[in-house]
């Protein structure tokens, strides 16, 4: 496609379940993130993907939360047994190399109640 | 603190007006990057400044970067009602490998 797409766009779900939110990034970009953003705030690194292997995972907030990228293109976040404080907008973005620009998705808004 | 703070936090202006928004950062940076947001949903890349360059144009956009300050400037000339949006500057640091930090963000307030 011609840009990042996320799907799905919005997500409400019980507290204690488990979701997934996918990314499809451009084309040919290598390097794929995934942030969260929370009202008011800047977003916030969760992971970097360069090809298939999580090349920097340090921002995941804990266990609960996992992510792949099986083929190099395509990256699912998983997020086990939500809480209410995971309610955010999920945003991803992909680049050419890790040290380009970064395009983003329009973000997956989760909402845990 | 973050990384990549942006200053000031809020900014209303007439349209036709310059719009300036700094962004100051801690450590040694290898790119700096400024995004737009409208409506809290997806980022628009801006414009990508590399830390050995000091001065970036594209349309009504100017960037500049002082490494020995450790700041950034984003200037919007000539303002229009649709530059109304949150504008956030994003450091890739020379530590951390490619992962952007971003800081929280000018809403910039456009009126007509």
């Amino acid at each position: 496609g011609a840009g990042v797409s996320q799907t799905p766009s919005n997500k409400v779900t019980e507290k204690g379940k488990y979701v997934e939110l996918r990314c499809d990034p451009i084309s040919g970009h290598t390097a794929l993130y995934w942030y969260r953003q929370s009202l008011g705030q800047g977003p916030e690194f969760l992971i970097y993907f360069q090809g298939t292997g999580a090349a920097d995972d340090s921002g995941l907030p804990n266990d609960r939360f996992f992510a792949v990228r099986p083929e190099g293109s395509v990256s699912t976040l998983k997020i086990q047994r939500t809480e209410r404080g995971d309610s955010a907008v999920y945003l991803c973005a992909s680049s050419i190399t890790g040290d380009t620009e970064a395009f983003f998705g329009q973000g997956t808004r989760l909402t845990v109640v | 603190s973050q990384q990549g703070e942006e200053d000031p936090q809020a900014l209303s202006i007439q349209e036709g007006e310059n719009a300036t928004m700094n962004c100051s950062y801690k450590t040694s940076i290898n790119n700096l990057q400024w995004y737009r947001q409208n409506s809290g949903r997806g980022l628009v890349h801006l414009i990508l400044i590399r830390s050995n360059e000091r001065e970036k144009h594209s349309g009504r956009l100017r960037v500049t970067l002082d490494t020995s300050k450790k700041s950034s400037s984003l200037l919007i000339t000539a303002s229009r009602a649709a530059d109304t949006a949150s504008y956030f500057c994003a450091t890739g640091q020379e530590t951390s490998g490619s992962r952007l930090t971003f800081g929280e963000g000018t809403q910039l307030t456009v009126n007509p």
